[in-house]
This record gives structure tokens, sequence and C-alpha cells, in this order.
């Protein structure tokens, strides 16, 4: 299967400073990436969907201003957490669409604290 | 409206034990797929089997089995013979498309 990274781990930032996630594609061109929230013990939802070369698709509710997503190669995608807050403070998913139909790959992850 | 329904917050099973942990869904689509994924306590997302709609067998992966009833619409998973290593949580998600919906989870804990 395809391998995911994210990067950072895990980042604490002060309020009010920006914060960047990278979601890299190890093996595999993706043109399309999917980013997710978690808050503890809830589900994943989506946030927005990360297209090569074109503006990402954001889910309702979510404010394209402050996660900002850019997918400049078919390797990489990122989400800035813009102007951070205590409430953005949770775990950050990126996920490879467009691979196969009966697998999707997931990164392992980014867990962003908000003082 | 909620498209995948996990109604067991937390569960408890004793080792060596089946568990079977359930997922209703919801679509219009025809073409549709349903994976259960697990997350430990590190929170990666480890896939553990897939469905189609149009698969006529239950799939099974090991220890994994899914019993997909397609007219009730439900794929609850089921685990055999748990280890304490299964201890985690459990998302069931629907594909319409390449987007994946997941439901609220079931946290499983496994006693020894």
């Amino acid at each position: 299967g395809a391998v995911v990274s994210q990067h950072p781990s895990r980042v604490i930032c002060k309020s009010g400073t920006s914060v960047k996630i990278e979601c890299r594609s190890l093996d595999f061109q993706a043109t399309t990436m999917f980013w997710y929230r978690q808050f503890p013990k809830q589900s994943l939802m989506l946030m927005a969907t990360s297209n090569e070369g074109s503006k990402a698709t954001y889910e309702q509710g979510v404010e394209k201003d402050k996660f900002l997503i850019n997918h400049a190669s078919l390797t990489l995608s990122t989400l800035t957490v813009t102007s951070a807050h205590p409430e953005d403070s949770s775990f950050y998913i990126c996920g490879l669409g467009q691979i196969s139909y009966n697998e999707q790959f997931f990164g392992p992850g980014t867990r962003l604290t908000v003082l | 409206a909620q498209k995948i329904t996990q109604t067991q917050p937390g569960m408890f099973v004793q080792e060596k034990e089946a568990v079977t942990l359930d997922c209703t869904y919801d679509t219009s689509d025809p073409s549709y797929g349903l994976f259960w994924y697990k997350q430990p306590s590190s929170g990666e997302m480890i896939f553990l089997i897939y469905q189609g709609s149009y698969d006529q067998q239950n799939a099974t992966e090991g220890r994994y089995s899914l019993n997909f009833q397609k007219a009730r619409k439900s794929a609850n998973l089921v685990i055999s013979a748990s280890q304490l290593g299964d201890s985690a949580m459990y998302f069931c998600a629907m594909r319409e498309g390449y987007k994946l919906s997941f439901g609220a989870g079931t946290t499983v804990t496994v006693r020894a």
C-alpha cells in the first residue's frame, strides 16, 4: 500500500500564531488528498479535499481563510492553520485519494495543541 | 443526516472471545464501499477490512469478518479470538466517490 508521512507529528504553539502541517505521499503520486480533523474521543471529520494544481474544496462549516491548503505537487499537500486558537487544538490526519476503490491510506496524524 | 451510525460507544470483551461491532449506513447510491478501521491510542488509522456494495460474499481478513446485510444497510464487524492488542477505537466508514464518511466509533477494551 501507499506510504504517507506527516510532519510534524506533534506541535505546540501560542495562540495567534500560524502552524503548517505537511502531508507527503512517499511512493504514490496523489492528485487528491484529504484533510481530516479529529477531536478527542470523536470521529474523523473531513475538512477539505486538496487537489493538485487547483483550489481545495472545503466542507460546509470549515473556514477556508483559516485553514489554508496548498497542494503544489503530486506528493505534497500542506495545511496551514492561521491565527490558531485553543479551540483549533485537535488531531489532524491526511489521507490519499484515488488510489484504489477498496482502500484508503492515511498519514500518522499531527497533534496540534494551541496554548 | 448521519450517514454512518455506530450505536455502541464502548464495549468490553474477554480475551479469546469474539466481539461484534455494529454499523448501519444510509445511502441512495447503488455503488459504495464500506470500511472498518482500527485506531489505537497512537492515533494512526489502521485499515482492517473492506466490503463493496456489489460483493456477494462477506469480506474476511484473518480474525476480522464483516457481516454485510445489504437490505438492512448494516455492516457489522466481527473480531474473533480477541487479543489484548485489539483494545482500540474502531471506526466504520462509507465511501461515496472518493470521500469517506466515518461513524462515531466504538471503543473496545479487551480484558485479560
